[in-house]
């Protein structure tokens, strides 16, 4: 089946940015969503098809697919960003979505 | 706003099965716009797919569980239901009930989830 490989972790400091990448066999034929999930809390969407903002998520949040990696980009990191962040996508070959490993991140 | 809301026992015995309801509020399950999912997550693991079901009852499931599981929609009760057999301490997760949106759509709005233990 297919698999998306995340990175465990990434550390950033305050008012940097931070890229967290999602590898799986030629990704850039899917589309790719990617949640925010904090202690304690339920997944929340942060980007949808490989670049979309839901409404109210702010514009540091981005994505990007191409080759064998999404990434989603963080500018400007806070605080509040620290989470957990999984990428998602539908695997057409086997009918069944996928997740990312997940990876968390760490604001300095 | 639309709400999920799990509901269902927090313990169940191996071998049983696990039942749980999702009730959709501030909105009506039965729009033709969207399907709704299952996904858990055991104890400091990730996220795992279930399975998914829309408003007429066409279901499509995780390969991994497909044998074990039924998934059923009350429209007139705007709820949807996971149903899973033969558990085993591997089944224990916090589950939570999302809404999806058809071709490869993202799960746009989750509940908040329930804990789920199997043991004697």
């Amino acid at each position: 089946s297919y698999v998306l490989t995340q990175p465990p972790s990434v550390s950033v400091a305050p008012g940097k940015t931070a890229s967290i990448s999602c590898g799986g066999n030629d990704i850039r034929t899917k589309t790719v969503h990617w949640y925010q999930q904090k202690p304690g809390q339920a997944p929340a969407l942060v980007i949808y098809y490989d670049t979309d903002r839901p409404s109210g998520i702010p514009e540091r949040f981005s994505g990007s697919n191409s080759g064998n990696t999404a990434t989603l980009t963080i500018s400007r990191v806070e605080a509040g960003d620290e989470a957990d962040y999984y990428c998602q996508v539908w695997d057409s070959n086997s009918d069944h979505f996928v997740f990312g490993t997940g990876t968390k991140v760490t604001v300095l | 706003q639309l709400q999920l809301q799990e509901s269902g026992p927090g313990l169940v015995k191996p071998s049983e099965t696990l039942s749980l309801t999702c009730t959709v509020s501030s909105g009506s399950i039965s729009s033709s716009a969207y399907f709704w999912g299952w996904i858990r997550q055991p104890p400091g693991k990730g996220l795992e797919w279930i399975g998914n079901i829309n408003y007429s009852g066409s279901t499509f499931f995780n390969p991994s569980l497909k044998s074990r599981l039924t998934m059923s929609v009350d429209t007139f009760k705007n709820q949807f239901s996971l149903h899973l057999t033969s558990v085993t301490a591997a089944d224990t997760a916090v589950y939570y009930c999302a809404r999806t949106w058809p071709n490869q759509g993202p799960f746009d709005i989750w509940g908040l989830g329930t804990m789920v233990i199997v043991s004697s």
